[in-house]
């Protein structure tokens, strides 16, 4: 498809289990980046890549929260032992290049996560 | 860490009327971009731009980096502009990571 996409669109979990979250961004950008948007905030930032390198990992809320992104493409965000403060929208974007030029983000649809 | 603030928090127009977004951020910025979240959750890019004017139909942005602020123009709202608006900055040069503002909220009655 044309833009980042996102799976599933919505995850309904009990406390206690993992989940995994998927993003497929546009192709050929390089740099992928994860976000979580609390109801009525802006999206803060979790961690991103280039290529496969994970550049930055400081916006991880603990070490439940980890992601990948094996051969630079598809990107899989897992929480582990979920709680019910992880319950956000998570969001991916990606950009052309992550330098500093060019690097407009463009987002997926996100994923809506609900910890019962 | 870089403070991003976005006024008016809220805003509710008759459809027809003209609005101005503003967004301050603390620190320079390498990018800036703004964004319309719709009433269905999704994050549409409306502008990037780190300095200098640009417009789209009836919107356009100007950023005065220098001075570390953004503004959104809307003209001719329709009740499709409704939803949340956020201006995100990056810093660059190693910082690539958006910080969001808290948003406006803007309402457009018919």
């Amino acid at each position: 498809g044309a833009g980042v996409s996102q799976s599933p669109r919505y995850k309904v979990t009990k406390r206690g289990q993992d989940v995994a979250l998927r993003c497929d961004p546009i192709s050929g950008h390089v740099s992928l980046y994860w976000y979580r948007q609390a109801l009525g905030q802006g999206p803060e930032f979790l961690t991103y890549f280039n290529y496969e390198a994970q550049q930055d990992k400081s916006g991880l809320p603990n070490d439940r929260f980890s992601a990948e992104r094996p051969e630079g493409s598809i990107s899989t965000l897992t929480i582990q032992r979920t709680e019910q403060r992880d319950s956000a929208m998570y969001r991916c974007a990606s950009s052309l290049t992550g330098g500093a030029e060019n690097n407009e983000q463009f987002f997926g649809p996100g994923t809506r996560l609900t910890v019962l | 860490g870089i403070q991003v603030e976005q006024s008016p928090p809220d805003l509710i127009l008759q459809e027809g009327a003209n609005s101005t977004l503003r967004c301050n951020f603390s620190d320079s910025v390498n990018n800036l971009q703004w964004f319309h979240q719709n009433p269905w959750g999704q994050l549409i890019n409306l502008f990037y731009i780190p300095s200098g004017t640009k417009q789209n139909g009836r919107l356009s942005a100007t950023t005065v980096a220098t001075e570390r602020y953004s503004l959104l123009y809307i003209s001719s709202s329709q009740t499709t502009d409704s939803g949340v608006y956020f201006c995100a900055v990056e810093r660059g040069f190693g910082n690539e990571k958006l910080t969001f503002g808290t948003g406006t909220r803007l309402t457009i009655i018919p």
